[in-house]
């Protein structure tokens, strides 16, 4: 069965600080994503990489940074924590040329 | 750029209800349709998807047809039940773009949350 796992559930972290959320996924996909998402907003994507070492920005990339060095880990890096990075973070993975995406359970993240 | 707007939420119904979530989509090329089910503590999964107009994605009893004309994707179940209650995005595909290269995209609405009471 199709697998994505993200290495917290809850997070909580303090402003300025360096945050990390891994997402690993076992199913050989190309492309894996990060969404932010927020009440009343719905999804953001927030990077996207489709090979390993390779990223692209989505449509809120600021003050997030991504890593991929191997081809099942995407890593999200928040470089210092403010307050408005608060949210549920979702990561998720797909196919190339297949546009279902798979997704995690997702992190909630509180920075006080 | 690509868009997805869904009916302003939240909604409220009884079970055995109809339902309908309106979808409608601004995008260019041709893009897929998805409809993805979010349930209290977990992540998405796709509920149903249309690759081309016309088509009609079904699952679990629920449905929708994806139109070209009205540019829409609405969602439909016939009879809901308490085991539906959970929020329903809508979300469009990027198309492939002039060099054939598409990574699979997703555009999504903001979120529809359905309460179903029994």
């Amino acid at each position: 069965d199709v697998k994505v796992t993200q290495s917290s559930r809850y997070l909580v972290k303090r402003t300025g600080e360096k945050v990390f959320l891994e997402c690993v996924q076992d199913m050989d996909h190309e492309n894996m994503f990060w969404y932010r998402q927020d009440p009343g907003l719905g999804l953001r994507l927030i990077y996207f990489s489709y090979d390993v070492k390779m990223k692209e920005k989505g449509d809120i990339p600021e003050g997030y940074s991504v890593s991929r060095e191997k081809k099942e880990r995407f890593s999200l890096i928040l470089e210092s924590a403010s307050t408005n990075q608060t949210s549920m973070y979702l990561c998720a993975s797909s196919a190339p040329r297949v546009h279902e995406q798979y997704f995690g359970p997702g992190t909630r993240l509180t920075v006080t | 750029g690509n868009s997805v707007t869904q009916m302003e939420g939240p909604v409220t119904l009884s079970e055995e209800a109809f339902l309908t979530i309106n979808c409608t989509y601004t995008a260019t090329g041709y893009p897929s349709l998805f409809w993805y089910v979010q349930y209290p503590g977990e992540g998405l999964q796709l509920l149903l998807k249309a690759t081309k107009a016309d088509d009609k994605g079904s699952n679990k009893g629920f449905e929708a047809t994806y139109r070209k004309e009205t540019t829409s994707f609405h969602l439909e179940k016939g009879s809901v039940q308490v085991s539906d209650s959970a929020v329903y995005f809508c979300a469009l595909s990027d198309g492939a773009n002039a060099g054939g290269t598409s990574y699979g995209k997703l555009t999504f609405g903001q979120g529809t949350i359905l309460t179903v009471h029994p």
